[in-house]
């Protein structure tokens, strides 16, 4: 298995563009989550999706980010518009149920100028 | 907060020594959790432990669970350059929703 995929790697982008990060989990698995780590903060749960559906998006710092899960093979998670505080690694990880352990991508390190 | 909390922040040892890593914190939990990350990568999952576990191994990783005490070890034994890395514990509160600790940084010198 190909493991959690997540594009792009690396992405550097201007204050008030609009950032759209993807991932696809391990095939079978019914739980998706999305992270943010940071330096100052460490690695924080933004959302998480069972079965397609949003389960929790409490950790979702405010209305500029939002997150799909259209099929069980993918998932976006969008920044509109982006500002430079949003700078960080976005991890996407994926399990086979809800207390089963997470597998998590490689991330995506989001520069914005 | 209920984050978990690592100890030491940062460790650095001969190649060959063990490594210990402890975790504390501060309410009750469903199972705790021991992932690495190199630097630049994303986690990798080395272990986990249930809230009615007291010690679980894995190749060279040892971890023991304290729930009185509410804190965690990870033991690396006869450590090896390849195991420098960042080690945090991640706490399963509420089935799904794990809370990840700062990290210790691990160096291993050959």
């Amino acid at each position: 298995d190909a493991g959690v995929i997540q594009s792009p790697r690396h992405e550097v982008t201007e204050m008030g563009q609009e950032v759209t990060l993807r991932c696809k989990p391990i095939s079978g698995h019914n739980s998706l989550f999305w992270y943010r780590q940071t330096m100052m903060r460490g690695l924080e749960l933004l959302i998480y999706f069972n079965n397609n559906v949003p389960i929790d998006d409490s950790g979702m710092p405010e209305d500029r980010f939002s997150a799909k899960m259209p099929n069980a093979s993918f998932s976006t998670l969008k920044i509109q518009p982006s500002e430079p505080r949003d700078s960080a690694v976005y991890f996407c990880a994926s399990s086979l149920g809800t207390e089963d352990t997470q597998y998590f991508g490689p991330g995506t390190r989001l520069t914005v100028l | 907060s209920q984050q978990g909390e690592e100890d030491p922040q940062a460790l650095s040892i001969q190649e060959g020594e063990n490594a210990t890593m402890n975790c504390s914190y501060k309410t009750s939990i469903n199972n705790l959790q021991w992932y690495r990350q190199n630097s630049g990568r994303g986690l990798v999952h080395l272990i986990l432990i249930r809230s009615n576990e007291r010690e679980k191994h894995s190749g060279r990783l040892r971890v023991t669970l304290d729930t009185s005490k509410k804190s965690s070890s990870l033991l690396i034994t006869a450590s090896r350059a390849a195991d420098t890395a960042s080690y945090f514990c991640a706490t399963d509160y509420s089935n799904y929703k794990l809370t990840f600790g700062k990290g210790t940084l691990l160096t291993v010198n050959p």
